[in-house]
């Protein structure tokens, strides 16, 4: 049973639009979300997250909101620029509990030049 | 700082044989993680360390796995009588005491024949 879906395995954007990336999550324990990029080869690197307290977080061209209440949290990349071609996970965490992170299976972005 | 590093890359080994991985975190890290990884999957949480402390298992760790981290600075991940099901990539991942973020090292690639 995933806690953590990300129901679309793959986007492709033109470069310069928006690219919207979509999670979403059944345990409603879940209390802090990040997003993470992947290169081919390297680890996942740390982009953006946001608490349970607020429902929306922005850094530069990255914009994460979050509907507790419909569970489901999305990620903004505007303008989107072919280095943003990567996948994209999402996580959850209780805070309170551990330091366990559920991960979503990822979206491949593939921003178009 | 060369940020979190994996040791080997690469490891291929015939079912049966045990395997052992290093992880060296960011230096300042005190907590430290270990993840798993299948193809078309996000990472699946294995352990988790606060300094030489194992404090939290998933039930993923089957007792074919151990993890050690002797002194809290680097982790080591053992798999004894590998098996075909093990082969995966390793992520460790280091972070500060009290915060969420994850630096992640590159990933160690395990094939089991």
């Amino acid at each position: 049973d995933q806690q953590v879906k990300q129901n679309s395995p793959s986007l492709s954007v033109q470069e310069g639009r928006i690219s919207i990336l979509n999670c979403d999550y059944t345990n409603s324990m879940f209390d802090y979300f990040l997003w993470y990029k992947k290169y081919p080869a390297e680890g996942p690197t740390f982009l953006i997250s946001i608490s349970s307290i607020k429902d929306k977080n922005e850094d530069g061209r990255f914009t994460v909101f979050l509907n507790k209440s419909a569970k489901h949290l999305s990620l903004h990349i505007v303008p989107s620029q072919p280095g943003d071609s990567a996948v994209y996970f999402c996580a959850a965490s209780v805070r309170n509990y551990g330091q366990n992170f559920v991960f979503g299976p990822g979206t491949r972005l593939s921003v178009l030049p | 700082d060369t940020g979190v590093s994996q040791d080997p890359r690469h490891k291929i080994t015939k079912r049966g044989q045990n395997v052992t991985f290093r992880c060296d975190p960011i230096s300042e890290h005190n907590r430290l993680y270990w993840y798993r990884q299948t193809l078309g999957q996000g990472p699946e949480f294995l352990t988790y360390f606060q300094n030489e402390a194992q404090l939290e298992k998933s039930r993923l760790l089957s007792d074919r796995f151990s993890a050690e981290r002797p002194k809290g600075s680097f982790s080591t991940l053992e798999i004894q009588r590998t098996e075909q099901g093990d082969s995966a990539m390793y992520l460790c991942a280091s972070s500060f005491d009290g915060r969420f973020e994850q630096f992640f090292g590159p990933g160690t690639r395990l094939t089991v024949l």
